[in-house]
Order: structure tokens, then C-alpha cells, then sequence
């Protein structure tokens, strides 16, 4: 069964704190990974798309990292402002249906 | 360039109501999911309109229904409503090809009571 995961749920880094978020995914033939932070009570806001494994994207304090199995969201010396929930998705076709298959997401918290 | 624009930002109904959300996708976007955000489940696709035609479909009772018109703006209709139905709807447009990355609306808060 297509399925995204990601770990932790929740994460709590003083200001200037670097850690990683994952998103493991099982899906046939992957066709995009993507990466996307929520703010509370907001739509999904697009941040990055990896196509192949090796794949490296940055965007400010931002770097996704995509492996065969896996995708890093890696966050150096992070704000309070980047305090959101961070999403990542992958397409999928299950039973003729092509969608995009979202994870729960990591809420992350950054401490002033 | 203008954004998804999801009317009405928030909704409060009745159990047994219907309900219509509105989208806007981006000038150019010929397709328009839908997707229902719950703490507990996360998003859950719905359905998505691509040339005024539903292309896939979720696993979501008939009592979820949408339509696409011509200019590619969309509508969401959930009749009957339950309070479980209770959730952030969003909208997500995209150019129309497969595999590209899809921009999302505010989102329409409803709430059933």
C-alpha cells in the first residue's frame, strides 16, 4: 500500500537549533516527492519538488535531501518565525486513482 | 501573480444542511483538487476537476460533490451534512499535468452543529 510517514510528530528546537525532519515513503515508482509548511489555520504553502534520489534543494535555513526510500528536510539555525507544521507528499495511482498521498506532517516548534 | 482563492474562509452549519465552497485556481491552472484536513486523519483527497471533468475520485460518500466550470473555478458541495464532517477544506490547483507540484488555497473552515 502507497503510504507516506513522518517523524518526528512534534519537535521543539531552541533559536538557532539545527535538526532534520523525515518523510519515509512506500510507493511504486516514485514520481515527485514534495515539501510543504502549514501555518495554524493556513493552506499548505509549496516549499520544494524532488524528483531523483540525490536531489538536493534550499530555500533560506531550508534543505531538502531525497534518497530511494526517504526524504530529509533539514533546518539550520532555525527562527521562531519557521515554527509551523511541515508536510511532505508524494503522487500515487491506488485502485485507478492518482492523488497525491500527504503525511501527517512535524510540528516544529523554535524557541526564542 | 493572484493566488488560490477559497470563499467562504469559515462556515457554520447545521447537522443535515448542505453546504457550497467556492475555488479560484490560479489563472492558467486547468486542474482542481479538493482535500479534507482533520487532526486526526491529516489531508484526505476528495476529488479533482481537470477540463470541467472529475479525472480521480477519493473514497468519500456521494454526499461529496463538486463541478468545475469553464474558466476552471470550482465548487464543492457536501450535502446532509454530519458533524463529522467538521474540517478544513482545501483546494489545490495545478497546471494539469502529472507529477507537478499543487498550490493551495486558505482553505474553508467548516463547522457542523
Amino acid at each position: 500500500e502507497d503510504q507516506v510517514t513522518q517523524s518526528p510528530e512534534a519537535l521543539r528546537l531552541q533559536e538557532g537549533e539545527s535538526s532534520s525532519l523525515n518523510c519515509s515513503y512506500t510507493v511504486s515508482g516514485l514520481r515527485g516527492l514534495f515539501w510543504y509548511r502549514q501555518d495554524p489555520g493556513k493552506g499548505p504553502e509549496f516549499l520544494f519538488t524532488l524528483y531523483s534520489a540525490g536531489e538536493e534543494k534550499e530555500k533560506e535555513r531550508l534543505k531538502a535531501t531525497l534518497t530511494k526510500k526517504e526524504s530529509f528536510l533539514h533546518i539550520t539555525a532555525p527562527k521562531p518565525e519557521d515554527s509551523a507544521t511541515y508536510l511532505c507528499a508524494v503522487p500515487a495511482t491506488t485502485s485507478g486513482t492518482y492523488k497525491y498521498i500527504f503525511g501527517t506532517g512535524t510540528r516544529l516548534k523554535v524557541l526564542a | 501573480k493572484a493566488g488560490v482563492t477559497q470563499t467562504p474562509r469559515y462556515l457554520i452549519k447545521t447537522r443535515g444542511q448542505q453546504v457550497t465552497l467556492s475555488c479560484s485556481p490560479i489563472s492558467g491552472h486547468r486542474s482542481v483538487s479538493w482535500y479534507q484536513q482533520t487532526p486526526g486523519q491529516g489531508l484526505q483527497f476528495l476529488f479533482e476537476y481537470f477540463s470541467e471533468t472529475q479525472r480521480n475520485k477519493g473514497n468519500f460518500p456521494g454526499r461529496f460533490s463538486g463541478r468545475q466550470f469553464s474558466n476552471s473555478r470550482s465548487e464543492m458541495n457536501v450535502s446532509t451534512l454530519e458533524l463529522g464532517d467538521s474540517a478544513l477544506y482545501l483546494c489545490a490547483s495545478t497546471r494539469g499535468t502529472a507529477n507537478t507540484e499543487a498550490f493551495f488555497g486558505q482553505g474553508t473552515r467548516l463547522t457542523v452543529v
